[in-house]
């Protein structure tokens, strides 16, 4: 079974670019995840989709933003880029059940210069 | 406060030795504790989750949690230089689909 696939898994922009980065869960997966992981603030929340749906947000500036597509792949957009912004950002994925269990792929890792 | 707290480390131990990590937490409504590891440029994975106070083994792991503490714990046993990475204690917040993940330990294990 294939795992949660992320890309780019590399990318550097300049301060006030626009970034887009893209997500595949495990198939079967309906809710994709997002998180930024950063050395200072650790991994933080950004949004969950649930078959399409944006179910949960994170407290992040509205520049972040995402959305999912019917077949559970997933975008996150990143606009108006900061320097802050840098960092590791994760999609994970989730089957059923209410345990937490998330599968993380590998991350895009933004650099902002 | 922070909603979870944990030791960043850096923690270097010998091979072999026992491996003790913590985290305590604020919110009483946390339910699911997990640990998860994560080696260097890859994603967290998911190690260890736990419902209950007291412990649950799985090989050379075990997880402690005491809700009347508000704390948890990861043992290793018999580590290994393969276990070397970063440890995350997390909390499942279920209403809001979401994990919250403590700022994560550092371990080195010396061959």
């Amino acid at each position: 079974k294939a795992g949660v696939t992320q890309t780019p898994r590399y990318l550097i922009k300049t301060r006030g670019q626009q970034v887009t980065l893209s997500c595949s869960p495990i198939s079967g997966h309906r809710s994709v995840s997002w998180y930024q992981q950063t050395p200072g603030q650790g991994l933080q929340f950004l949004f969950e989709y649930f078959s399409e749906t944006q179910r949960n947000k994170g407290n992040f500036p509205g520049r972040f933003s995402g959305r999912q597509f019917s077949n559970s792949r997933s975008e996150m957009n990143v606009s108006t880029l900061e320097l802050g912004d840098s960092a590791l950002y994760l999609c994970a994925s989730k089957g059923t059940g209410d345990t937490g269990e998330l599968f993380f792929g590998e991350g895009s890792r933004l650099t902002v210069l | 406060q922070k909603e979870v707290e944990q030791d960043p480390g850096p923690l270097s131990v010998p091979e072999g030795a026992i491996v003790s990590l913590n985290c305590t937490y604020s919110n009483s409504a946390f339910q699911y504790f997990m640990w998860y590891r994560q080696y260097s440029r890859k994603g967290p994975e998911l190690l260890m989750y736990t419902y209950s106070s007291g412990n649950k083994e799985d090989g050379r792991f075990t997880a402690q949690v005491d809700k009347s503490s508000k704390y948890i714990s990861l043992f290793i046993r018999d580590s290994q230089p393969s276990d070397s990475a970063t440890y995350l204690c997390a909390y499942w917040y279920s209403s809001a689909s979401k994990i919250i993940f403590g700022s994560g330990t550092r371990l080195s294990i010396r061959p």
